[in-house]
């Protein structure tokens, strides 16, 4: 099927540690991968996504490459902050459908 | 400014009792989607709105039905609530452009959480 494995959560860092969040796809089809946040209280919202294999995507220091040898699309950034506290959602999109199939969310906790 | 509306952020229900839940955008969006989202599990999609072209998944219940009157307005109705319906509902819109693809970025609602008693 058309599914989206993530790390479980809550991943727990102090500010300034590194991040990494898990994310494979089922290699059915080339999928546009994502991923989005959700701030508390707040509806989820694009973070970034890449097309096609080998893009990388990257907004707001968080980077995302997507490795079709390895059907995965990690999550990471260089150096964390309280402010990126958050649930982080891994997805996908085949190409011909309109809706996304989202992975179970991980929620990141950074501490000062 | 919100962009994606979702009214109420809770609702509560009694087992059986029909539930409304709604959605508006200031988009002008031509796709509207509704998720299922349970605690601590994956946003599961209900259904769709391409236009007035309603797509609904093929392992929604029955009980769910949706309602787009206009490009503004989606609607959520739960005939008969059971406690396994109980979750977070996501509202989210995006564009198509043309021969059913779409932009790369939905926008999401808060979200209404409903319970149900």
């Amino acid at each position: 099927g058309n599914s989206v494995t993530q790390m479980e959560g809550p991943v727990t860092l102090s500010e300034e540690a590194f991040l990494t969040i898990n994310c494979t796809y089922t290699a059915t089809g080339y999928p546009s991968l994502f991923w989005y946040v959700q701030y508390p209280g707040e509806g989820l919202q694009l973070l970034l996504k890449a097309t096609k294999a080998d893009d990388k995507g990257s907004n707001k220091g968080f980077e995302a490459t997507y490795r079709k040898e390895t059907t995965s699309f990690h999550l990471e950034k260089g150096s964390v902050q309280v402010s990126d506290s958050a649930v982080y959602f891994c997805a996908r999109r085949n190409t011909g459908r309109r809706a996304l199939t989202f992975g179970s969310g991980t929620r990141l906790q950074v501490q000062p | 400014d919100a962009m994606v509306i979702q009214n109420p952020r809770y609702q509560v229900t009694q087992f059986g009792k029909p539930v409304t839940l709604s959605c508006s955008q200031t988009l002008n969006h031509n796709v509207m989607y509704w998720y299922q989202q349970k605690s601590s599990q994956a946003p599961k999609l209900l259904f769709h709105y391409y236009d007035k072209d309603f797509n609904n998944e093929a392992d929604t219940p029955d009980n769910f039905q949706s309602r787009r009157p206009n490009t503004s307005f989606c609607f959520l109705d739960i005939r008969s609530p059971g406690l396994g319906d109980a979750a977070m509902y996501l509202c989210a819109t995006t564009q198509a452009r043309g021969l059913g693809s779409v932009d790369e970025k939905l926008f999401f609602g808060s979200g209404t959480q409903l319970s149900v008693l």
